[in-house]
């Protein structure tokens, strides 16, 4: 079973509709979770970063962690075409960073 | 801020040749970490380095050379390039244990 696992899609939504992008872990020692959103042609970026679990929000950003399910989800709400991009999860386990390989998003005008 | 700094953002080389990938960062960050990310692959760790002088391998090491001399700079050493090495290659730091890290814009080889 791999250590973190998420559909690559490419996931196409209209603009304006909320978002769920989704990570599933196998190991229930990772802490510090993680969302990177990466544009085409450019390096990961860091969007949301949390510990705990329950639900963290920036703007239009939401973090949700699971722990006890070992899941983790990103919504973004009133999606813009800005937003399409692949969103890798990532999460910390020893000092150790293990990341998604990445969901495709596709904000339809 | 210039962050996280990678030099060159393109570059083709023939099998056999050898090259240097550089980055360098500004935030004073002990740990630094190189990538190559590949379609349906996802990022894999290469080396890594927790500070000057200390350096060690990642997932995917084969191929590849790294040395730390200054907290700054963390040059990645392709020694005889293959096929198999074309990729998009990412440099990332990052501050005290379990904080997020910063990457860079990357650097796109292909190796013909």
């Amino acid at each position: 079973q791999k250590e973190v696992e998420q559909d690559p899609g490419p996931l196409s939504v209209p603009e304006g509709a909320i978002v769920s992008l989704n990570c599933t872990y196998s190991n229930s020692a990772f802490q510090y979770f993680m969302w990177y959103r990466q544009y085409s042609r450019k390096g990961p970026e860091l969007l949301m970063y949390t510990y705990s679990s329950g639900n963290k929000e920036d703007g239009r950003f939401t973090a949700q962690v699971d722990k006890s399910s070992k899941y983790i989800s990103l919504f973004i709400r009133d999606s813009q075409p800005s937003d399409s991009a692949t969103y890798l999860c990532a999460m910390f386990l020893d000092d150790k960073i293990i990341f998604g390989k990445g969901t495709r998003l596709h904000i339809l005008p | 801020n210039a962050g996280v700094t990678q030099t060159p953002k393109f570059q083709v080389l023939k099998t056999g040749q050898s090259m240097t990938l550089q980055c360098a960062q500004d935030m004073n960050h002990e740990y630094m970490s190189w990538y190559r990310q590949d379609p349906g692959m996802g990022l894999r760790l290469i080396h890594y380095s927790v500070g000057a002088g200390i350096t060690d391998q990642g997932e995917v090491p084969n191929g590849y050379n790294v040395s730390r001399s200054t907290t700054e700079d963390f040059p990645l050493r392709l020694l005889s390039a293959a096929p198999s090495q074309t990729s998009v290659y990412f440099c990332a730091s990052r501050g005290q244990v379990n904080s997020p890290l910063h990457f860079g814009n990357g650097t796109r080889l292909t190796v013909t």
